[in-house]
């Protein structure tokens, strides 16, 4: 079946330091990955969409890059701060219609001041 | 103010009862999802439609129902046939099904039946 990890449950880090989530998937390619941001009680909040012919994509301190090779997903966020605090998802988004998104189940950050 | 809303927030029931699950949007999506979320657990797909009058099983649909009569509303129902109703529930719009195409997700509902 087509499924989404997510290596993590929960991850601590220093404030200041860079956060990096990973998101793995399996038996089969995605054309795109998705990354969304869950406070606790809300509903998920888009962030990024990468592409698999991208190596890399960033917007402000967030980075995403894209290894079909080693179907895997790296999330960074540089320079974190105690608001990046939050469950971050990775969704494997459908490539056509009628297939459907699959979520991951998430990880935990906890950025520490 | 474009959005996406749930309502109510909590809603408690007697074991037994359907209950209905209300989402609207004024995002003028074509796309609308229903999701069920668990402790520890990724978000589960229950239905989606891509487009009025239409709609389609997610991988739990069991024990669900939905309806799209209008473009801007996707109401669930959780029957009683639904083994373990107790959940997080949340709704979702897009403006398709492009794998582009970002979900923007309502405040969701908490669900108790006890």
């Amino acid at each position: 079946s087509q499924k989404i990890e997510q290596n993590s449950e929960a991850l601590n880090i220093q404030e200041g330091k860079t956060a990096t989530l990973t998101c793995n998937y399996t038996n089969y390619s995605p054309a795109y990955l998705q990354w969304y941001r869950q406070d606790p009680g809300r509903g998920p909040v888009f962030l990024l969409l990468i592409r698999e012919n991208e190596k890399e994509k960033r917007k402000e301190r967030l980075k995403v890059t894209f290894d079909t090779t080693l179907k895997q997903s790296l999330f960074h966020i540089t320079a974190s701060q105690p608001a990046d605090s939050a469950t971050y998802l990775c969704a494997r988004a459908a490539p056509s219609p009628g297939q459907n998104f699959v979520f991951g189940p998430g990880t935990r950050l906890s950025v520490l001041p | 103010d474009g959005g996406i809303t749930q309502s109510p927030k909590y809603l408690f029931r007697k074991e037994g009862q359907n209950v209905t699950l209300s989402c609207e949007q004024n995002l003028n999506h074509d796309a609308m999802y229903w999701y069920r979320q668990d402790p520890g657990q990724g978000l589960r797909l229950i239905y989606y439609s891509q487009i009025v009058n239409d709609f389609q099983k997610g991988d739990i649909a069991e024990g669900y129902s939905v309806s799209r009569e209008k473009k801007e509303s996707f109401p669930l129902t959780v029957t009683s046939a639904q083994k373990n109703p107790t959940a997080f529930y949340l709704c979702a719009s897009s403006m398709g099904l492009a794998g582009t195409d970002e979900q923007y997700f309502g405040p969701g509902t908490r669900l108790t039946v006890t």
